[in-house]
């Protein structure tokens, strides 16, 4: 157990849906990190926040957007789902933020859209 | 830009071998990390190891060691004494600095088969 909790673990709906994955970060890391893990992209970074601020975007979709609150924990907003968006969305968090370190990973989100 | 590259698909050792996993990375930082995680089937990621740029010990975990060699840019993950339980897909991994944000970079992959 990495102690990085999300939910849910699965998650079905259909195509021009909204949802939003939680993730709740190791007690005391300030860093969450959003991953994408699909068959044809891999894994892939999405966005990071660090202390509540937005700290690094990558190939995160216009339609998909985070947050993270006071407490910490963060949610992935995926709207105008598409069939190609079914992957397995992934929450990672680590202490620090400027220096390399390990990043622990909750046990996923697994969306499937229809 | 940071890319990670693991050439082998898939690998086959019979349990209590040791096998080596290939990594291969290319980067312009001077400062970045190699890790190496662990997804088994259930699909968690789990991290097994970690080397920084500047160290100058191959880092070791147990039964995993990764062997660093810098020079070549490479990073493989030594499992000694493999176990049934070792069987998963193995990803190597760096840390890309980014604006002050230490994002991962994944390779593709590789799957690890024990067998008994």
């Amino acid at each position: 157990d990495s102690g990085v909790t999300q939910t849910p673990k699965h998650l079905i709906t259909a195509t021009g849906q909204r949802v939003t994955l939680r993730c709740s970060p190791r007690s005391g890391d300030l860093s969450v990190y959003w991953y994408q893990q699909s068959l044809d992209q891999g894994l892939q970074f999405l966005i990071q926040y660090y202390n509540g601020e937005e700290r690094a975007k990558g190939n995160i979709l216009e339609r998909f957007s985070a947050q993270q609150f006071p407490d910490l924990h963060s949610e992935l907003n995926l709207s105008s789902l598409e069939l190609g968006d079914s992957a397995l969305y992934f929450c990672a968090s680590s202490v620090e933020n400027w220096i390399p370190n390990e990043q622990f990973f909750g046990p996923g989100t697994r969306l499937t859209v229809l | 830009a940071q890319k990670i590259t693991q050439t082998q698909p898939g690998m086959f050792v019979q349990e209590k071998e040791a096998v080596t996993l290939d990594c291969t990375y290319d980067t312009s930082d001077q400062s970045y990390g190699l890790f190496w995680y662990k997804q088994p089937s259930s699909g968690e990621m789990i991290f097994l190891i970690y080397q920084g740029s500047y160290d100058e010990q191959n880092a070791t975990e147990g039964r995993y060691s990764l062997n660093f060699q810098k020079a070549r840019k490479s990073a493989n993950l030594v499992i000694s004494a493999s176990q049934l339980g070792d069987s998963a897909m193995y990803f190597c991994a760096m840390s890309a600095a980014q604006g002050g944000s230490e994002k991962l970079v994944f390779g593709k992959g590789m799957k690890l088969t024990v067998n008994p």
